[in-house]
């Protein structure tokens, strides 16, 4: 079946560092990911789109100088957090799907993040 | 306004009975998807429709793009049916961008 694995599943960072999460799809090809972030006492909102070949979208609020994301194969992406800030804490989710035969986005576990 | 209007925001059961939970959109949507949040924080797929309705075991979802809503009925509730319950929409001009609600927390109780 369709995996995505996510990781690390928690990390803490100090105010001002960046860490990295990674995607990996498993079982499909991952033509399309997109990076979500759940803050505190809100839904998910959708960072950016990224699609293999085709420029990577961010959404208003976020851009790639802060959230710098990599898709370079059909298997794997990552995401990082420069410079990570208190407003940065919350739960990081990774979706993937094969465009060209499924419409059913695959979520990873996520990456809570907490910045100290 | 919110482009994904999800209700109730909490719902409490007692096992074996059921209720629906509801999306409402602002703007017609291309398909809707449903996910439980799991105690370890992984969204678990329950349903991806693009039309009409769903039906898995206790659960039977609907969509309907032209009235702009999605229901996601749950019957004979589990204890294990616990958790957050998020509809997220598919707004087809925004190249396949899903648009969450705001989750539903669900607690089943003896």
């Amino acid at each position: 079946g369709a995996l995505v694995y996510q990781y690390p599943r928690r990390t803490i960072c100090k105010s001002g560092t960046s860490m990295r999460m990674e995607c990996q799809a498993v079982g499909f090809q991952a033509t399309s990911v997109a990076w979500y972030r759940q803050s505190p006492q809100k839904t998910f909102e959708l960072i950016a789109l990224s699609t293999v070949n085709s420029a990577i979208k961010y959404e208003q609020n976020f851009t790639q100088e802060k959230f710098p994301i990599s898709h370079p194969n059909l298997s794997f992406s990552s995401m990082t957090v420069l410079n990570a800030y208190l407003e940065d804490r919350g739960l990081y989710l990774c979706g993937a799907r094969d465009l060209g035969s499924a419409e059913t986005l695959y979520f990873g576990s996520g990456t809570r993040l907490t910045v100290l | 306004g919110d482009q994904v209007e999800q209700s109730p925001s909490a719902l409490s059961l007692h096992e074996g009975t059921g209720s629906a939970l509801r999306c409402n959109f602002t703007t017609t949507m291309r398909a809707v998807q449903w996910f439980r949040k799991n105690s370890r924080g992984s969204l678990i797929n329950l349903f991806y429709l693009a039309s009409g309705t769903k039906e898995n075991g206790r659960l039977k979802s609907a969509f309907d793009s032209k009235e702009r809503y999605s229901t996601l009925h749950i019957r004979d509730a589990q204890l294990e049916d616990s958790g957050t319950y998020f509809c997220a929409a598919e707004d087809g001009s925004s190249g396949n961008k899903l648009i969450f609600g705001i989750g539903t927390l669900l607690s089943v109780k003896p």
